[in-house]
């Protein structure tokens, strides 16, 4: 079974300022990794997803993250904010074969940006 | 205009009394889910269906029942047997192919009187 862990349960930054959210994920097979963002009483939109390939991936809204294997992370950064990146950013994991579409969440962490 | 629609976007739950939430969508796609979101747990997965009249027990299924007649719709009852029904639910939807991206409904707030 996999699992993932958001290590920050909230992180406040000022605007323009760099950010990172950080997500480490366990699981015994291949994975494929996906951040989701989520504002106030809506759904979630997909930011980015790491399936293979390249390890930096670069997803909408100037985000991007970096799959490491060694250290089973996927942590998401943006290199400057803006006050409407605030809202709650999911990390999930998909574990794939007889399992596909079945998704692990994070926790979520909750991003606010200061003016 | 595609995509999922869930309704009510409020519901108020009585004690004892089971409740049904709608998720229907029109992207043509296989897979539906249904998860449960409490603050601070992320999102939990309740049922799952990957092609019509079958589906599959998430992580939370108890106090829970879904039906899959149709390839557009996947209502999920909350049952009177669900204790802590007070959540956010959402629908989402996948084409069926391996490790495609999940589509999110906007959610139903479900609030116990």
């Amino acid at each position: 079974a996999q699992s993932v862990t958001q290590l920050d349960s909230q992180v406040p930054v000022f605007e323009e300022a760099p950010v990172e959210l950080r997500c480490n994920y366990s699981s015994s097979v291949s994975v494929y990794l996906f951040w989701y963002v989520q504002y106030p009483n809506q759904g979630l939109q997909l930011l980015l997803k790491y399936l293979s390939g390249s390890t930096l991936v670069k997803g909408i809204n100037g985000f991007e993250a970096e799959f490491n294997k060694s250290q089973t992370s996927f942590h998401l950064r943006k290199p400057s904010v803006h006050i409407s990146d605030t809202a709650e950013y999911f990390c999930a994991v998909d574990a794939g074969g007889t399992s596909y579409g079945k998704l692990t969440f994070g926790q979520g962490t909750i991003l606010t940006v200061h003016p | 205009d595609g995509g999922i629609t869930q309704s009510p976007k409020y519901l108020f739950r009585k004690e004892g009394q089971n409740v049904t939430l709608s998720c229907e969508q029109n992207l043509n796609h296989d897979a539906m889910y249904w998860y449960r979101q409490d603050p601070g747990q992320g999102l939990r997965l309740i049922y799952y269906s990957q092609i019509v009249n079958d589906f599959q027990k998430g992580d939370i299924a108890e106090g829970y029942s879904v039906s899959r007649e149709k390839k557009e719709s996947f209502p999920l009852t909350v049952t009177s047997a669900q204790k802590n029904p007070t959540a956010f639910y959402l629908c989402a939807t996948t084409p069926g192919r391996l490790q495609e991206t999940q589509y999110f409904g906007p959610g139903t707030r479900l609030l116990v009187l």
